[in-house]
């Protein structure tokens, strides 16, 4: 089955880390460039970093740049997303997403079911 | 960074309607668009890329247009099924960006 499973997300008080994880099946996933997209429960949808197939191009969106890191395991077939320093903002739900290309091409035909991030004292 | 901007917030239509939502690029964006339906508690499926090229699996009822600043997302002859929230979201320049959505509602 094709999928994408996130795990990692949970409460944590301001200041803190958090490191999600992306478990990908059912598709080449070294064939692909991948992202996290973000969503507030009842909002719409902010795109977070991206990354391409071969971890040569990586972008970040600017309110976590500096403070998150992206990264891959082809080997492994699992993207990652290290949270540093986080926010009250950063509270949302976290999709890991499969882009339609090798590198950042923004299509975005694969979503997982999402992580819940919560920051709070 | 480019502002896409959706209208109507919210609709309501029947089944059977034909319903059309817009999407405006703050800057023109070619054909650099895709179109997302998510239904509550569920994450984003991609109806439209490239502005009017239908994703694989995805009814023929859907279909895009526009090019530049204006789009259109049309749904002829709505299905239960499609009772959901709608977003565009421009693939043109860095950093993506999505419009705020459209909520389709049964009357």
């Amino acid at each position: 089955e094709v999928q994408l499973v996130e795990s990692g997300g949970g409460l944590v008080q301001p200041g803190r880390s958090l490191r999600l994880s992306c478990a990908a099946s059912g598709f080449i996933f070294e064939d692909y460039a991948m992202h996290w997209v973000r969503q507030v429960p009842g909002k719409g949808l902010e795109w977070v970093s991206g990354i391409s197939w071969s971890s040569g191009s990586i972008d970040y969106a600017d309110s976590v740049k500096g403070r998150f890191t992206i990264s891959r395991d082809n080997v492994k077939n699992s993207l990652y997303l290290q949270m540093n320093s986080l926010k009250i903002e950063d509270t949302a739900l976290y999709y890991c997403v499969k882009d339609t290309g090798v590198t950042l091409d923004w299509y975005f035909d694969l979503w997982g079911r999402g992580t819940l991030v919560t920051v709070s004292s | 960074d480019i502002q896409m901007t959706q209208s109507p917030s919210s609709v309501s239509a029947s089944v059977g309607d034909r319903v059309t939502i817009t999407c405006r690029a703050s800057q023109g964006i070619g054909s650099w668009l895709a179109w997302y339906q998510q239904k509550p508690g569920k994450a984003p499926n991609l109806l439209i890329y490239a502005a009017s090229s239908l994703q694989s699996g995805v009814p023929s009822r859907f279909s895009g247009s526009g090019s530049g600043t204006d789009f259109t997302l049309t749904i002829t002859s709505l299905q239960p099924e499609d009772f959901a929230t709608y977003y565009c979201q421009q693939a043109n320049s860095f950093p993506c960006s999505f419009g705020q959505g459209t909520k389709l509602e049964i009357k």
